[in-house]
């Protein structure tokens, strides 16, 4: 069975850099989109973006320019780092995988870590 | 606002059939699969349905996704108390090339 396991800091001030890292177990990181879900308190859920296990990715027109979403194939981890965080960045982060539809193409999410609460507050 | 439109509520009684609708474009749900996703209180969102009407193993079947043009419906049968939960539908969208999610539907079971 696979499980994913977010980590990282709960609490980001705001102007800087969040980060996350997720790890894989129970299955290969191959040949599935790798991929970072929030959800603010009490809101909807929002795609951030995904990673192949090659190294490409895809992100979120309106996040774009602040995340950058990388993998270790060694370590079985892939992680989200986005800048200039804001409270309006508050959030539940889930890492996930995603099946893949067509070429480029996410089809289904089909594996959900449990969830991080990240907070960004002076 | 999500590219997604789903009714924020929908409601039954045990025992009934409820459905809730997923309205999208031809950039989306018109050319690509629909996946449904049910989140029970304080968890993470769990795949109910995906490639429109498909199940994973271990949901139960009276789950049941269809999808018609730039829609997509999820139905419940005989819904139960523990079926109470927020309901998202998500697909492609070939224009912005991300996943996108509708709003969601806070389904209560009276």
């Amino acid at each position: 069975q696979v499980q994913l396991q977010e980590s990282g800091p709960g609490l980001v001030k705001p102007s800087e850099t969040l980060s996350l890292n997720c790890t894989v177990s129970g299955g290969s990181i191959s040949s599935y989109y790798w991929s970072w879900i929030r959800q603010p308190p009490g809101k909807g859920l929002e795609y951030i973006g995904y990673i192949y296990y090659s190294g490409s990715t895809k992100y979120s027109p309106s996040l774009k320019s602040r995340v950058t979403i990388s993998v270790d194939t060694s370590k079985s981890q892939f992680s989200l780092k986005l800048s200039s965080v804001t409270a309006a960045d508050t959030a539940i982060y889930y890492c996930a995988r995603g099946s893949i539809a067509v070429a480029g193409a996410v089809g289904s999410i089909d594996y959900w870590g449990q969830g991080a609460l990240v907070t960004v507050s002076s | 606002q999500s590219v997604l439109t789903q009714p924020p509520s929908a409601s039954g009684t045990p025992g009934q059939r409820v459905t809730m609708s997923c309205s999208g474009s031809s950039s989306n749900i018109g050319n690509n699969y629909v996946s449904w996703y049910q989140q029970l209180p304080g968890t993470a969102p769990k795949l109910l349905i995906h490639r429109n009407n498909q199940r994973p193993s271990g949901v139960p079947d009276r789950f049941s996704g269809s999808k018609s043009g730039t829609s997509a419906s999820l139905a419940i049968s005989g819904l139960r108390s523990e079926d109470e939960a927020d309901y998202y539908c998500a697909t492609w969208d070939d224009s912005l090339s991300v996943v996108i999610f509708g709003g969601g539907t806070k389904l209560t079971v009276l």
